[in-house]
C-alpha cells in the first residue's frame, strides 16, 4: 500500500464549477500538506501549504487538513480552462537532522471545459 | 529571479550507458533533492543534499548517485542505465531550514532506448 493515496482521474468539470480533489495518506509522521500544478511538460508548481490540520485559503483555493482522518483536500472555486492540469499532493515529516523529503500521491489530472 | 534551472531539457541515451543531469538550485536555496517522476505518476524522492554531502536517500539502487557543489548546484548520475529509467527526472531546491516552499525545476526527460 502507498504512503499516499491519490485518485488519478481524469475529473472532468464544467468552467465556473467547484473542483474537489483529495489525498489520504497512512503515515502519522506527516505534519505539512502541500498541493502542486504540474501541467504538462513542466515542474510542479507550489499552489498552497499547510501545517497540521485545519483549512487555509488563498484566492479560490482551499486547503483542507483532517489529521484524525488521514485526509487532506483542495477546493477550486470557478474553475478556469488554466486550470486545466494534474495536481499532486505531496507530505513531509517535520523538519529534522535527516532532512524534509516530500511523499507525493500519484497526481489527479482535472480538465475544465470552456 | 531565476528559479531552478536544470540541463539538458531532453537525453536520449542506451541501455548500459551512464548519464549526468545537472541543476542549478534557486538564488538563496542551499537545499538540493532530485525526484524522479515516471509517465503519470507522482515524484518519487531520489536523495537530498546539504552542505555537499548526501543526507537522506529514498528506496533507489547504488547506480544513483549525486553530488552537490560549493555554489549548491547540483548533479545526477545514473550508471548502467535500464529501460525502466525512463522518466522525468525533477530538482527542487528549498532552504534547510523550510519544511515546505520547494522550487521545481521543469526537469529533464530522460528516455533510455
Amino acid at each position: 500500500q502507498k504512503e499516499v493515496e491519490q485518485d488519478p482521474g481524469p475529473l472532468s468539470v464544467p468552467e465556473g464549477a467547484i473542483v474537489s480533489l483529495n489525498c489520504t495518506y497512512s503515515n502519522s509522521a506527516f505534519q505539512y500538506f502541500m498541493w502542486y500544478r504540474q501541467y504538462s511538460r513542466k515542474g510542479p508548481e507550489l499552489l498552497m501549504y499547510t501545517y497540521s490540520s485545519g483549512n487555509k485559503e488563498d484566492g479560490r483555493f482551499t486547503a483542507q487538513v483532517d489529521k484524525s482522518s488521514k485526509y487532506i483536500s483542495l477546493f477550486i472555486r470557478d474553475s478556469q480552462p488554466s486550470d486545466s492540469a494534474t495536481y499532486l499532493c505531496a507530505m513531509s515529516p517535520v523538519v529534522g537532522a535527516a532532512g524534509n523529503k516530500l511523499t507525493f500521491g500519484g497526481g489527479t489530472r482535472v480538465l475544465v471545459k470552456p | 529571479d531565476a528559479g531552478v534551472t536544470q540541463s539538458p531539457t531532453h537525453l536520449i541515451k542506451t541501455r548500459g550507458q551512464q548519464v549526468t543531469l545537472r541543476c542549478s538550485p534557486k538564488s538563496g536555496h542551499d537545499t538540493v533533492s532530485w525526484y524522479q517522476q515516471a509517465l503519470g505518476q507522482g515524484p518519487q524522492f531520489i536523495f537530498q543534499y546539504y552542505e555537499e554531502e548526501e543526507r537522506q536517500r529514498g528506496n533507489f539502487p547504488d547506480r544513483f548517485s549525486g553530488h552537490q557543489f560549493p555554489n549548491y548546484s547540483s548533479e545526477l548520475n545514473v550508471n548502467a542505465l535500464l529501460l525502466g529509467d525512463s522518466a522525468l527526472y525533477l530538482c527542487a531546491s528549498t532552504k534547510r531550514s523550510a519544511s515546505y516552499g520547494y522550487t521545481f525545476g521543469s526537469g529533464t526527460r530522460l528516455t533510455v532506448v
